[in-house]
């Protein structure tokens, strides 16, 4: 059975930073692309970032509004995924998800999701 | 960036209703695009991808249709566990996007 585990969400002030981790089970953990969702609330869904398996070299992508301040990273040997947040802002404010994709074709889309992690940034 | 734009963004409907929701792209997307499905408080649920194919465990009263730019998730006989809110997201390339939601009430 497939397991996302999230965890380190919190309280941080702006300009602060946060890492988050998900913990993965159920599955060859680095053989799946794996990506990063938020949500504010009250909002929608948000996808902030991505991170390739090990035959594209873990390579990363993100959303405008996240990048060069949050970083997507694994560590294979864990099983586990990362969202290290840094110079946040009010707006980051939102439960972070983590999800598992599958490859279909050249593409690949979200088939688990983790069952969230809440993060504030607030003074 | 490829756009998403649900309609409508809430409706009203019976149990035993059928229900239809559609999903535009702003440019064409192939079948590259999925559907959730998200009840308060809790994780997204994935229901389709490939614009119509149905993840494990999905019961075949979701079905999903269309290509390119437009997409239909239609829901059948509506159950009270269906009422929730559904989002469809495209990832066809980067950046991956969500539409913006269909809330589904209870009428």
């Amino acid at each position: 059975e497939v397991q996302l585990v999230e965890s380190g969400g919190g309280l941080v002030q702006p300009g602060g930073s946060l890492r988050l981790s998900c913990a993965a089970s159920g599955f060859t953990f680095s053989d799946h692309y794996m990506d990063w969702v938020r949500q504010a609330p009250g909002k929608g869904l948000e996808w902030i970032g991505r991170t390739r398996n090990k035959a594209d070299h873990y390579t990363t992508e993100y959303a405008a509004s996240v990048k060069g301040r949050f970083t997507v990273s694994r560590d294979n040997s864990k099983n586990s995924l990362f969202l290290q947040m840094n110079s946040l802002k009010t707006e980051d404010t939102a439960v972070y998800y983590c999800a598992k994709t599958l490859r279909f074709e050249l593409h690949s889309y979200i088939d688990y999701w983790g069952q969230g992690t809440l993060v504030t940034v607030s003074s | 960036d490829i756009q998403m734009t649900q309609s409508p963004s809430s409706l009203s409907a019976s149990v035993g209703d059928r229900v239809a929701i559609t999903c535009r792209a702003s440019q064409g997307i192939g079948i590259y695009l999925a559907w959730f499905q998200q009840k308060p408080g809790k994780a997204p649920k994935s229901l389709i991808y490939a614009a119509s194919s149905l993840q494990s465990g999905v019961p075949s009263k979701f079905s999903g249709s269309g290509s390119g730019t437009d997409f239909t998730l239609t829901i059948s006989d509506l159950q009270p566990e269906d009422f929730a809110t559904y989002y469809c997201q495209h990832y066809h390339s980067y950046p991956l996007t969500f539409g913006g939601g269909t809330k589904v009430e209870i009428k």
